[in-house]
């Protein structure tokens, strides 16, 4: 099985800063990585599928790099709305979750 | 535009047995995978079973293999998980997911809550 290890587990950070999650497989995954945004009581929401394309709807600031077995997901200028959990998924070989990153208010 | 919206959690005891339904529409329901995904309370993202567009395909994480049946029908758009043999461990919220042409999974509905307690 397809291990997924994300860092940091929780970020703070504050409105207009620069921020990167990391997300690492256990094996090659090529570029069948996902992004996903979930805001409490609610469901996932793709941001960001094969490695870094932007799924359609997701603002710009939102970008996806990476490929083999480390991505990121960087978000250039954080807004009010971004406060939540993302996750990274890999679907190289069946599907695997990261952890999850909380990125909160600072 | 695209829905799914499921429904059937609830409580039930140890060793019970659930079924969820996942209504899909604005979408051509039979030419899609589908998925599930559960989110134990306060836990993360895990994939649970997903079935081919025609539905002759199933797979499975290996907690739920046995006990779990992923079914589908497309004259109705609506996606089925027949849940047997039900764990405390099983609780969560279980989301029904679309698969979208590159596997991930591009549409969610809103989660449905199973809780297994006696």
């Amino acid at each position: 099985d397809i291990q997924m290890t994300q860092s940091p587990s929780t970020l703070s950070a504050s409105v207009g800063d620069r921020v990167t999650i990391t997300c690492r497989a256990s094996q090659s995954i090529s570029y069948w990585l996902a992004w996903y945004q979930q805001k409490p009581g609610k469901a996932p929401k793709l941001l960001i599928y094969k490695a870094s394309s932007l799924q359609s709807g997701v603002p710009s600031r939102f970008s996806g790099s990476g490929s083999g077995t480390e991505f990121t997901l960087t978000i250039s200028s954080l807004q009010p709305d971004d406060f939540a959990t993302y996750y990274c998924q890999q679907y190289n070989s069946y599907w695997t979750f990261g952890q999850g990153t909380k990125v909160e208010i600072k | 535009e695209v829905q799914l919206l499921e429904s059937g959690g609830g409580l039930v005891h140890p060793g019970g047995s659930l079924r969820l339904s996942c209504a899909a529409s604005g979408f051509t329901f039979s030419t899609y995978s589908m998925t599930w995904v559960r989110q134990a309370p306060g836990k993360g993202l895990e994939w649970v079973s997903a079935i081919s567009n025609s539905g002759t395909s199933t797979y499975y994480t290996d907690s739920v293999k046995g006990r779990f049946t992923i079914s589908r029908d497309n004259s109705k758009n609506t996606l089925y998980l027949h849940m047997n043999s039900l764990r405390a461990e099983d609780t969560a919220v279980y989301f029904c997911a679309r698969e979208s042409d590159y596997s991930d999974f591009d549409w969610w509905g809103q989660g449905t809550l199973v809780t297994v307690s006696s």
